[in-house]
């Protein structure tokens, strides 16, 4: 069966550095999310991309935070300087044109 | 938006019982609601969903009822086993494509043997 997969599963980074954590989605899918989850706490959206373009953000998705998709299979978060408050388990998740959207294993991020 | 509230936090129950967690939800525009199963350090993954259309939907020892009019759907697990141990969170939506869902605070499910 079909998973997304997430690379790196680990990524440690020093205050205001830039990270990419990359997404290849389920490869018949149409939209493409972000979510993150602070340790112990709920799954919260980031944004959501259909089309080649940022369909919906959240208030967390800030001028700090990019996506891209910059080929027909992978799907990337930017954060362009990072913060404490930026660690978090980073989920990517994606979706057919169905209403049930798949996550993938996530990746950890510690920011130093 | 959509507030979303789960309960109970935290649910300790014997093994072979059943567990209930309940969810209710603000926007009477949610037409889906499914629930999610989270291991710790796993990913969220999709357990069972139910439409607006239907009113129950069981698939072996798991089964989610809706009530919309009173805007909640619960979750209910017969003969509970050690490895239904998880965190248990619902994410009620609309449905459209370019929602992101909105997660409840999580269910902390614990089977006691």
């Amino acid at each position: 069966e079909p998973e997304v997969t997430q690379t790196p599963s680990h990524q440690v980074t020093q205050m205001g550095q830039e990270v990419i954590l990359r997404c290849v989605p389920i490869s018949n899918h149409l939209y493409f999310y972000w979510y993150r989850q602070i340790l112990g706490q709920k799954v919260e959206f980031l944004v959501s991309f259909y089309n080649n373009e940022i369909s919906e953000k959240s208030e967390i998705f800030d001028d700090q935070f990019s996506v891209e998709r910059p080929d027909g299979s992978n799907f990337t978060l930017k954060i362009r300087s990072t913060k404490l408050e930026d660690s978090a388990m980073y989920f990517c998740a994606s979706m057919a044109d169905t209403d049930t959207q798949y996550f993938g294993p996530g990746t950890r991020l510690t920011v130093l | 938006g959509e507030n979303v509230e789960q309960h109970p936090s935290t649910l300790s129950v014997q093994e072979g019982d059943s567990a209930v967690i309940k969810c209710t939800y603000s926007d009477s525009a949610s037409n889906y609601f499914p629930w999610y199963k989270q291991e710790l350090g796993k990913r969220p993954q999709l357990i069972i969903d139910i439409r607006s259309n239907v009113g129950e939907k069981k698939d072996q020892r798991i089964a989610v009822t809706l009530n919309k009019t009173a805007k909640h759907f619960s979750l209910h697990i017969t003969e509970t086993q050690p490895e239904d141990s998880a965190v248990y969170f619902c994410a009620p939506n609309s449905g459209g494509g370019a929602d992101g869902l909105t997660f409840g605070k999580g269910t902390h499910l614990i089977i006691q043997p």
